[in-house]
Parts: C-alpha cells; structure tokens; sequence
C-alpha cells in the first residue's frame, strides 16, 4: 500500500529560528500533497495544498510568508516554518493520494514541534 | 463549505462491550475514511468507504451516501482501540480531506 514517510518526527526549536519538515511519498507520485495543524485534543485543520511545480493553495488565515510549502518532486513537499513562535507549536501532518486507486489518502506520521 | 459531524464526542467502553460511531456530512462525497489517531499521533487509516459496507476484522463501516452519513462499528472492544476516531471527507477528486471533531473512545479493562 501507500506509504508517506514525514521528517523529523519530533523537533524542538528556539524561538525566531526556522524548522523543516520533509514530507515523501515512498512508493507512488503524489502531485498533490496536503499539510495540516493539530491542536492539543483538537480535531486536523488543512493549512496548505501543496502542488508540484506550482504554488501552494493557503487556507483563509494561514500565513504564506511563514509557512513555506516546496513541492519540488512528485515524492517530495517540505514546509518551513519560518520565525518559528511559541504559538507555532503544534503537531504538523502531511498526506497525499495516489489518485486513481480507491483507498483514498494516506498520512505521514506527523511532526510535533515545540518552540521554545 | 461540507460540514461533518461525529457522534458520540465520547465514550466509555468495558471490554468486550460493541460500540457505534457516527459521521454525519451536508453534502455528496466522493471520499470518506475513518481514522483511528493512535496516542503517538499516526493516523492509521481504517476504512476507505465512500459508500457501501466494509468489514475489517472486529471492524465493519457502512456508508450511506445518499442519506449522507457512516457509520463504524467496533466489536468485541479491546483496551488497544483506545483513542481518537476521526471521519473525514472530500467532495473532489484529489481534493481537500475535511475532518470531524473525533470521538475520544476509552475502552477500560
């Protein structure tokens, strides 16, 4: 099946520093691949879709300058999130679909960030 | 945009006991999944099921789309299915996945 392998699974940042977080596709080409936040006890809220070769899609009060999505392969979408803030710290999780087989999408283990 | 909703937000289970979740949604799907959020974080994905019934196991889903809800039935609960079941939908083809809230499953020995 589908695997999504996200990198690193647990990071710990000083404030006003950048944080990556690689997001790869390992055994099918995702042309689409979506990133989202999680808040403590709280449900998975979509921040970006991430498009090969193009910009990323933002949801309305995600800010673009400092959630920095590169889809620059078909198996791979990073985001960067930039000035990292206490209020960053969360647990970022990415997925993908491999489109045209019916099981729908498939999530990486996610990324939880504390900034401090 | 679709709006989803889960029922029970919680619940409490003896072992062994059967249970029921819900997954309403406002508008016609063309993806749902339930997801089962282990204490770690993974999202472990339990059912592809846009419409019809699945059965995995202890686990079975049913989906109907026309009256716009699923269902996830767990039998024969154990402690390990302890955690957070979420529903989630898209309404296009490589589009957005719109979660509910979860339900907080606690499953006690």
């Amino acid at each position: 099946g589908a695997v999504v392998s996200q990198h690193p699974s647990r990071v710990i940042c000083k404030s006003g520093t950048s944080v990556k977080i690689e997001c790869r596709s390992l055994d099918f080409q995702a042309t689409t691949m979506f990133w989202y936040r999680q808040f403590p006890k709280q449900s998975l809220m979509l921040m970006a879709t991430s498009n090969e070769g193009s910009k990323a899609t933002y949801e309305q009060g995600v800010e673009k300058d400092k959630f920095l999505i590169n889809h620059a392969s078909l198996t791979l979408s990073t985001l960067t999130v930039t000035s990292a803030h206490p209020e960053d710290s969360s647990f970022y999780i990415c997925s993908a679909t491999e489109g045209g087989r019916n099981y729908g999408y498939t999530f990486g283990s996610g990324t939880r960030l504390t900034v401090v | 945009g679709i709006q989803v909703e889960q029922s029970p937000p919680d619940l409490i289970l003896q072992e062994g006991a059967n249970s029921t979740l819900r997954c309403n949604f406002s508008d016609s799907v063309n993806n749902l999944q339930w997801f089962h959020q282990n204490p770690w974080g993974q999202l472990i994905n339990l059912f592809y099921i846009p419409s019809g019934t699945k059965q995995n196991g202890r686990l079975s889903a049913t989906t109907v789309a026309t009256e716009r809800y699923s269902l996830l039935y767990i039998s024969s609960s154990q402690t390990t299915d302890s955690g957070v079941y979420f529903c989630a939908v898209s309404t296009g083809a490589n589009s957005k996945l719109t979660f509910g809230k979860g339900i907080t499953l606690s499953v006690r020995p």
